[in-house]
């Protein structure tokens, strides 16, 4: 059975970046689209992209756009995201999860199946 | 503002049958999936419902989705204290070529 596995915790300055890592564990990982969703405190989810790893093609919520960059190394079965100018509305616990789908005639439909168990990110001066 | 609306609360006795809506629109519910997410406190969310009405392997049945045009639900029935959780809707969103999510409804068993 597949697992996510998230880096650790992090303390950030506004205006800083940070990269957060997911690393699958115990089954494929290149053939599953890969999303980030973070959740503030006290708020509820919020997607912020996602990478087709074996095709390294990546595509962003409007919000982050310019901002984030999520990237996968197939080798190593691990993704990434990476937020930049960071400021205190930043601070939320960021999720991996895997996308697994359901074919229904051409169509695909999609659900998050496998998620980290998240990586805490603070973001204060 | 989620895209996806959820009643923020709702609360019922145990051994009853609660619902949570989650209203959308043509873009997402009405042409797209809907799945449930359930949210134990300090856990990551754990998938509820996929595909509208389908059961993830080792999920109680007594959790059921349904859907009709803009609008979806997840009702539970038998409830029990652990079910006590907050849930959240999601689907796809072709206009803004992403996933949305409703704001979440935190369940409490009386």
């Amino acid at each position: 059975q597949v697992q996510l596995v998230q880096s650790g915790a992090e303390v950030k300055k506004p205006g800083s970046s940070v990269k957060v890592s997911c690393k699958a564990s115990g089954g494929t990982f290149s053939s599953y689209t890969i999303s980030w969703v973070r959740q503030a405190p006290g708020q509820g989810l919020e997607w912020m992209g996602r990478i087709i790893p074996i095709l390294g093609i990546a595509n962003y919520a409007q919000k982050f756009q310019g901002r984030v960059t999520i990237t996968a190394d197939k080798s190593t079965s691990t993704a990434y995201m990476e937020l930049s100018s960071l400021r205190s509305e930043d601070t939320a616990v960021y999720y991996c999860a895997r996308e697994n789908r359901v074919s229904s005639g051409y169509l695909n439909y999609y659900y998050m199946d496998v998620w980290g168990k998240g990586t805490t990110v603070t973001v204060s001066s | 503002q989620s895209v996806l609306t959820q009643p923020p609360s709702v609360s019922e006795a145990p051994r009853q049958r609660v619902t949570i809506s989650c209203s959308g629109s043509s873009s997402n519910i009405g042409n797209n999936a809907v799945n449930w997410y359930q949210q134990l406190p300090g856990k990551a969310p754990k998938l509820l419902i996929y595909y509208d009405d389908l059961l993830p392997s080792g999920v109680s049945d007594r959790f059921s989705g349904s859907k009709s045009g803009t609008s979806a639900s997840l009702a539970i029935s038998g409830l029990q204290s652990e079910d006590e959780a907050d849930y959240y809707c999601a689907a796809w969103d072709d206009r803004l070529n992403g996933w949305v999510f409703g704001g979440g409804t935190k369940l409490t068993v009386l």
